[in-house]
């Protein structure tokens, strides 16, 4: 079945450094991507998408791109901030309009 | 605020009780998604709603139902409430698959 599987955190960075947090996908044909942030006490909002291969979904300085040959959806960011500490979380959704979430990676932007 | 709403936000209860958490999608939303989020599990899909019909079941226990009203409000019921249902209940609704999720801001249910 389809499933989502995403770094393991926390992660801890310094201000202005570079993130990274892989995300791979286990799906059948041409399912769409996601990143969605959960800050603390809050629900989930929708970060950036990309519904097909090679499409580049981008928001707030956060990256991901679409790769179909790696089955990644990996999110980067160049210059992380205090700000961007939360939960981060990949998800797909394919046939039947289920969201499959990974475990979510927990990040610390520390000054 | 993301158009999805959910009441309470709060809700504190003993176990053996039952409970009914309620929400609103985002307007024009056909379809709404119950999930539930504890430290151990991760977030865990519930159930699927679209126009009021039931389109998908998760990890529901058969203590949990739902429906989804004329309006297009869901309600999640649960009942014989035990310590371990103590989590964050999220609702979320969405336009189709292509647009993602808007999540509410959740229900924190806990059990005592």
């Amino acid at each position: 079945g389809d499933s989502v599987t995403q770094m393991e955190g926390p992660v801890t960075l310094s201000e202005e450094a570079f993130l990274t947090i892989n995300c791979t996908y286990t799906a059948t044909g041409y399912p769409s991507l996601f990143w969605y942030v959960q800050y603390p006490g809050e629900g989930l909002q929708l970060l950036l998408k990309a519904t097909k291969a090679d499409d580049k979904g981008s928001n707030k300085g956060f990256e991901a791109t679409y790769r179909k040959e790696t089955t990644s959806f990996h999110l980067e960011k160049g210059s992380v901030q205090v700000s961007d500490s939360a939960v981060y979380f990949c998800a797909l959704i394919h046939t039947g309009n289920q969201f499959y979430f990974g475990t979510g990676t927990s990040l610390t932007v520390i000054p | 605020d993301s158009g999805v709403t959910q009441t309470p936000k709060h809700l504190i209860t003993a176990t053996g009780q039952r409970v009914t958490l309620r929400c609103s999608p985002r307007s024009g939303d056909l379809s709404v998604y119950w999930y539930q989020q504890s430290l151990d599990q991760g977030l865990q899909f519930l159930i699927h709603y679209y126009n009021g019909e039931e389109r998908a079941k998760g990890n529901i226990l058969e203590r949990f139902s739902a429906q989804q009203f004329p309006d297009l409000h869901s309600e999640l019921n649960l009942s014989s409430l035990e310590l371990g249902d103590s989590a964050l209940y999220f609702c979320a609704s969405s336009a189709g698959p292509d647009y993602g999720y808007t999540f509410g801001s959740g229900t924190r249910l806990t059990v005592v």
